[in-house]
């Protein structure tokens, strides 16, 4: 089974609509990530999150929200979707006091279309 | 705020043909971390580089990190069409406590 999870891996919604994807992880780290990619512009951070009671906006966090409900899952909310969050989205997850290498997890990412 | 670059934006090589793709941050760098995206996939961990100058190897991969820490490199020799895919450098924001992805590197290998 794979360590992290989205859901769902694809969606296709109406300008207006709330969307909420979700992002569960069985590795057991502490900290979560979403990031929208498109295509030139690499990956960019919306929000982060290093524990339950911690939540952080990244560079990009402006018509979005999260929800962190439990260490292993975080999710991420569209409350009106506009066409201009037509994107994939990726979840990741890393956990740096492990060792001295801080790498991330992504999971399979969620291709989200907004008409 | 921190930014990464990363050129080329897209390469398309002919299998066998080297190729290379260069990271600049606008700020000095703890590390550098490269990924590996394949078409439809998600990005995967390829390395981490820590010391001024230092090159690793992977088989026919060559990463160096900058003398001065803020320029990073990829180098594959020979490409094969398993190579096919998205590299992204990133590195760690000022306090450390998010990565800053580069805009990636598109290559296309054709048999």
């Amino acid at each position: 089974d794979a360590d992290v999870t989205q859901t769902p891996r694809n969606r296709i919604t109406k300008t207006g609509k709330r969307i909420m994807l979700e992002c569960s992880q069985t590795k057991g780290h502490d900290r979560m990530y979403w990031y929208r990619q498109d295509p030139g512009l690499g990956l960019r951070l919306i929000y982060y999150s290093f524990d339950v009671k911690d939540i952080n906006k990244g560079e990009i966090s402006d018509g979005y929200s999260v929800s962190r409900q439990a260490q292993a899952k975080f999710s991420l909310s569209l409350e009106s979707a506009i066409p201009n969050q037509t994107a994939l989205y990726f979840c990741a997850t890393s956990d740096p006091d492990r060792g001295r290498i801080d790498e991330q997890f992504f999971g399979p990412g969620t291709r989200l279309t907004v008409l | 705020g921190q930014q990464v670059m990363q050129i080329p934006q897209y390469q398309h090589v002919q299998e066998g043909e080297d190729f290379t793709t260069y990271c600049n941050s606008s700020t000095t760098l703890s590390n550098i971390q490269w990924y590996k995206q394949r078409p439809g996939g998600h990005p995967v961990f390829l390395i981490q580089l820590v010391k001024s100058g230092e090159v690793k190897k992977q088989k026919r991969l060559t990463f160096q990190f900058g003398e001065a820490k803020k320029n990073s490199s990829l180098h594959i020799t020979a490409t094969q069409t398993t190579d096919v895919g998205t590299y992204f450098c990133a590195g760690p924001n000022t306090g450390f406590q998010k990565l800053v992805f580069g805009t990636g590197t598109r290559l296309l290998v054709s048999p």
